[in-house]
This record gives structure tokens, sequence and C-alpha cells, in this order.
């Protein structure tokens, strides 16, 4: 059964380190998501891509946090400077074309941890 | 504002026993509702979904689900709780005008004991 990758599972970094977070969608899904899951908290998103193409990040920290898709593909998302409030699980999901009854499969996640 | 909430924050029940873990929503357009489970320091898995149709909606791993509009509700239910269904569960809203986003209520510890 294909599933969504992300690398890595774990990274601890220092205040004001630079972070990157790269996920591998399941092969064929247009869209692409990246959900911020703070400690006891649901999931909640950070940017959608279709293809490319960014189609929502309006909740994504601009002046800190970036992501792309360049072919479409697979995503990297990162963080530069890191702060103590974004400690938490980076949750990548994937879907066929994006539409309003389209399941996301979600993958493993990366639990961030800034010291 | 468009909201999915959980009731509970933890649910406990006897294996063997059925369990109930509630969801209500408040949303306007069509309620496009999952129902995902979360395992420790894991990504989510999807279980089941309501677009339309049938009110019972039936999952994997022997989860079910009933969509109640009057009662703005989306309960997920199985009739034998395993001591393996111990995980954090999510409930979500896709509207018609997202885009594609999920919005998730805050998470439901279903722990069953054995």
């Amino acid at each position: 059964e294909a599933e969504v990758a992300q690398s890595p599972r774990y990274k601890i970094t220092e205040k004001s380190q630079a972070v990157a977070f790269w996920c591998d969608p399941i092969s064929g899904h247009a869209t692409l998501y990246w959900y911020r899951q703070i400690l006891g908290q649901g999931p909640e998103l950070l940017v959608q891509f279709q293809d490319e193409s960014v189609v929502d990040d309006s909740q994504l920290p601009k002046d800190r946090f970036s992501a792309e898709r360049l072919k479409g593909v697979d995503s990297t998302l990162k963080i530069q400077p890191a702060e103590l409030g974004d400690s938490a699980m980076y949750l990548c999901a994937s879907s066929i074309k994006g539409g309003p009854t389209d399941t996301q499969y979600f993958g493993p996640g990366t639990r961030l941890t800034v010291l | 504002a468009q909201s999915v909430a959980q009731p509970e924050d933890q649910v406990n029940v006897a294996e063997g026993n059925p369990l109930t873990v509630k969801c209500t929503y408040s949303v306007s357009g069509n309620p496009y509702l999952f129902w995902y489970v979360q395992y420790p320091n894991r990504g989510l898995q999807f279980l089941l979904k309501y677009i339309t149709g049938d009110n019972l909606v039936k999952g994997s791993y022997g989860f079910e689900a009933e969509f109640n509009k009057s009662q703005t509700s989306f309960h997920l239910k199985k009739p034998s709780a395993l001591v393996s269904d111990s995980a954090l569960y999510f409930c979500a809203w896709q509207g018609d005008n997202q885009g594609g986003k999920l919005i998730f209520g805050q998470g439901t510890e279903l722990s069953v004991k054995p």
C-alpha cells in the first residue's frame, strides 16, 4: 500500500537555527498539505499545494516559514529561524485532487523540538 | 465560525464493551465529515468519512459512524472494543469552499482496558 513519506522523523534544534522537513506524497496525488500539530491539539493547515502551486498559505507564518514543491511531486518545509513555540509535530498529507470530499492520507510526521 | 467539537478529552472503556467517541459540528454548507486515528508519535490514519447518502458509515477496523443532521453530530462507534483501539481519535470537517482544508476537533483519547 502506497504511503506518504516524511523525513526526518525527529529533529532537535536550538532556537534561531534553520530546520527543513521533507515530504514525498503518494504517487499520482496532485494535492499536498503541510499541517502543524501542537501537543494536545488537532492539526492545523499551514500550506496547501495543487501540483506546484500554492493554493492556501493563509496560516503560514511567512516571516520565518517557507514551503516549496518545485516539480509538483515532493515538498520541503523550512523554518528559519526556529523559535521555542515552533516545537510541534509537522504532518504532511496528500490527496488525489484536493476536492471537498477527497480523502487525505497522512505521513508519519516530523517531531520538532526547539531548545 | 466553522468548527468541530469533541466534548470528551478522554473516554475509558473495558475490552469487549461497545465504545462511542463523540463529535459535533457547527458548519454552513454540506458537512463532509471524517474520522482519523493517531497512535503515539505517528501520523493520522483515515478511518471513515461521510459525504452523502446513508447516515451510517462503515470504516476500517470495525469502526462505524452515524451522521445525525438534527443533532449536528457524527459519533464514532464500535460494537466491541479492543485494547489495541487505544489511541487518539480526531473528528474533522471539510467544507465546500475550504479548498480541501480539514478542520479538526481537539481530539479524544480512547483508553481500552483489559
